[in-house]
């Protein structure tokens, strides 16, 4: 168990609907990162928070957006739903804003919330 | 050409096998993750390095810097093993860039 939790694990929706899928980060972790995993894409991270504040963007969607609360859970939204968004969506915790610049820093990831679109 | 390359894509090994699988990486990183990816989808970090070698248990792994090559060695491989293997660069910046993974399977 990483510490990381992930809800819902499986979502099954409508193109052209909205999700939230949501994080939970590990106790004490401030940074929260959102990645996704399709077939012909593979891992590619979309959207980094850190203690509240965006901290680096990636190859996030305008349909898509993200936040993190004063607890430090985070939430992502999809609107505008397309086939293609299919995909697993996971969530990745650490301490630092800046990743693994400490020698000790990982990332923690949670289970991931498939999220399948028809 | 993707920044990060792994081999092979395959790899069906017999239990007890050493099994190696290779990254290599064209961008500048401050540090390289090995992420496990189990069946079920669930992501578990393996090791992150900057330099050298690290072990935990039957997993190694290895970085070149200068040859910009990561290496994560198996010994004595076991069924439970079977899994997607993911190496992850970190360029200089907040983001990863992941390879394609390797889909390892351990028969018995």
């Amino acid at each position: 168990d990483s510490g990381v939790t992930q809800t819902p694990k499986h979502l099954i929706t409508a193109t052209g609907q909205r999700v939230t899928l949501r994080c939970s980060p590990r106790s004490g972790d401030l940074s929260v990162y959102w990645y996704q995993q399709s077939l012909d894409q593979g891992l590619q991270f979309l959207i980094q928070y850190y203690n509240g504040e965006e901290r680096a963007k990636g190859n996030i969607l305008e349909r898509f957006s993200a936040q993190q609360f004063p607890d430090l859970h985070s939430e992502l939204n999809l609107s505008s739903l397309e086939l293609g968004d299919s995909a697993l969506y996971f969530c990745a915790s650490s301490v630092l804003g800046t990743p693994f610049s400490h020698p000790n820093t990982e990332a923690f990831f949670g289970q991931g919330t498939r999220l399948t679109v028809v | 050409k993707n920044e990060v390359e792994q081999s092979p894509q395959n790899l069906t090994a017999q239990e007890g096998e050493f099994i190696t699988i290779n990254c290599s990486y064209s961008v500048g990183i401050s540090a390289l993750h090995w992420l496990q990816q189990h069946p079920g989808g669930g992501i578990v970090s393996l090791f992150m390095l900057s330099s050298g070698k690290k072990k935990h248990g039957r997993l190694i792994a290895t970085i070149n810097i200068q040859e910009k090559h990561s290496s994560l060695h198996i010994t004595a491989s076991h069924p439970r093993d079977s899994a997607v293997y993911i190496c992850a660069a970190r360029p200089y910046g907040n983001k990863l860039v992941f390879g394609a993974g390797t889909i390892l399977r351990v028969k018995s």
